[in-house]
């Protein structure tokens, strides 16, 4: 079974500086690993995705993810946050492929951007 | 193309009553998910499906069926609703291609009093 561990319930960062969202996970197998973001009141959006490759992963809005396996981690940055980043990030992992291919999130984490 | 479609988007239930929560996807995918999203405790998994005819418990099934008889509908029922019960639905998709990548509903916000 995989499992996430979002180490901050709450984030609060000044508008143009930069933010590190952490997640760590566990796993007995191969994982693929996720970010999804959700603004007010909305569904989830995907953000990116680590499936294979290079362990830099660049998604939509500026932001990019490092999976690292020793660490068994995968963090989120961004160089430069602005207000409208202000949501909540969920990171996500699953195994892959057949019975494993359950999406487990962790409890995520809220970014409030602050002028 | 629609693509995940949650029914109703508000409910407010009795204790004890039933309901169900309606999914449909057009997008033929095969896999699909029922998550129930409680603040601070992030989105848990209750059932999922990897096609018609077949479903599986994920992390909190206590309290809830599904049924898979199409492609494209997952619905969720609600049997003897407890407040515990109140929360954010969120139904989600994908096609089990290599991809990876759910496609979520817009959500049912629940409420049991």
């Amino acid at each position: 079974a995989q499992s996430v561990t979002q180490l901050d319930s709450q984030v609060p960062v000044f508008e143009e500086a930069p933010v590190e969202l952490r997640c760590n996970y566990s796993s007995s197998v191969s994982v693929y690993l996720f970010w999804y973001v959700q603004y007010p009141n909305q569904g989830l959006q995907l953000l990116l995705k680590y499936l294979s490759g290079s362990t830099l992963v660049k998604g939509i809005n500026g932001f990019e993810a490092e999976f690292n396996k020793s660490q068994t981690s995968f963090h989120l940055r961004k160089p430069s946050v602005h207000i409208s980043d202000t949501a909540e990030y969920f990171c996500a992992v699953s195994g892959r492929g057949g019975a494993t291919n359950k999406l487990i999130f962790g409890t995520g984490t809220l970014l409030a951007v602050q002028p | 193309n629609a693509g995940v479609t949650q029914t109703p988007k508000f409910r407010i239930l009795k204790i004890g009553q039933s309901m169900t929560l309606q999914c449909t996807q057009d997008m033929n995918h095969n896999y699909m998910y029922w998550y129930r999203q409680d603040p601070g405790m992030g989105l848990k998994l209750i059932y999922y499906s990897v096609g018609a005819g077949i479903t599986d418990k994920g992390e909190v099934p206590n309290g809830y069926n599904v049924s898979r008889s199409t492609t494209e509908d997952f619905p969720l029922r609600l049997e003897l609703a407890a407040p515990s019960q109140t929360s954010v639905y969120f139904c989600a998709s994908f096609l089990d291609s290599g991809a990876n990548v759910l496609t979520f509903g817009a959500g049912s916000r629940l409420t049991v009093l």
